[in-house]
């Protein structure tokens, strides 16, 4: 596609229930990375991958958290056992190379928890 | 870890007027990006700004790096209503990619 693309934009679920959000970078951008932006501010990053591994996933709040990349292409942020504070918009970015070029951002999933 | 204070934290301007907002550093700057985001949808990306003094325009905006005093400033000349939304900072922090954002800026324009 054109853009990066993130399923589903909104998601409803209750409190202890496990989701998983999807990433399709733009083609052939090797680097991509998850971030977590809460109303009011900035996005926070969470992971990192450089193809198909994790190069760093220092953002991640907890165990509860995991992302995967397996063909080093589309990219799937997991939680378990959500909690209402993770209720947030979920941002994905991909980039051509890892260092110094432009990072383009998906439309982003909104996630709330109840 | 490195934060960023962008100023002001709103901004209303009458249309047509100049406008600037600033984003300051707490640590050295590797790598600045500016990003427009309106609500509920993604970041657009505006500009990358990597050396010192670099200065870099894209239609009526323009975006500055001032590595010595680790702060980055983007002026839009002439607003238009299109110019309303948050705009974000980022950083690269040392040699990772991971950006760290400010808190934004939300400007709107009135006619």
């Amino acid at each position: 596609g054109a853009g990066v693309s993130q399923t589903p934009s909104n998601k409803v679920t209750e409190k202890g229930k496990y989701v998983e959000l999807r990433c399709d970078p733009i083609s052939g951008h090797t680097a991509l990375y998850w971030y977590r932006q809460s109303l009011g501010q900035g996005p926070e990053f969470l992971i990192y991958f450089q193809g198909t591994g994790a190069a760093d996933d220092s953002g991640l709040p907890n165990d509860r958290f995991f992302a995967v990349r397996p063909e080093g292409s589309v990219s799937t942020l997991k939680i378990q056992r959500t909690e209402r504070g993770d209720s947030a918009v979920y941002l994905c970015a991909s980039s051509l190379r890892a260092v110094n070029t432009e990072a383009f951002f998906g439309q982003g999933t909104r996630l709330t928890v109840v | 870890s490195q934060e960023l204070e962008q100023s002001p934290q709103s901004l209303i301007v009458q249309e047509g007027k100049n406008l600037t907002i600033n984003c300051t550093s707490s640590k050295t700057l590797y790598g600045l990006y500016w990003y427009k985001q309106k609500y509920g949808e993604g970041l657009i990306f505006l500009m990358m700004l990597q050396k010192g003094g670099e200065e870099k325009s894209h239609e009526k905006i323009t975006a500055k790096l001032d590595e010595k005093k680790q702060q980055s400033s983007l002026h839009i000349t002439a607003s238009q209503p299109s110019h309303a939304g948050i705009y974000l900072c980022g950083a690269v922090t040392g040699t990772a990619s991971k950006l760290t954002f400010g808190t934004g800026t939300r400007l709107q324009v009135t006619l």
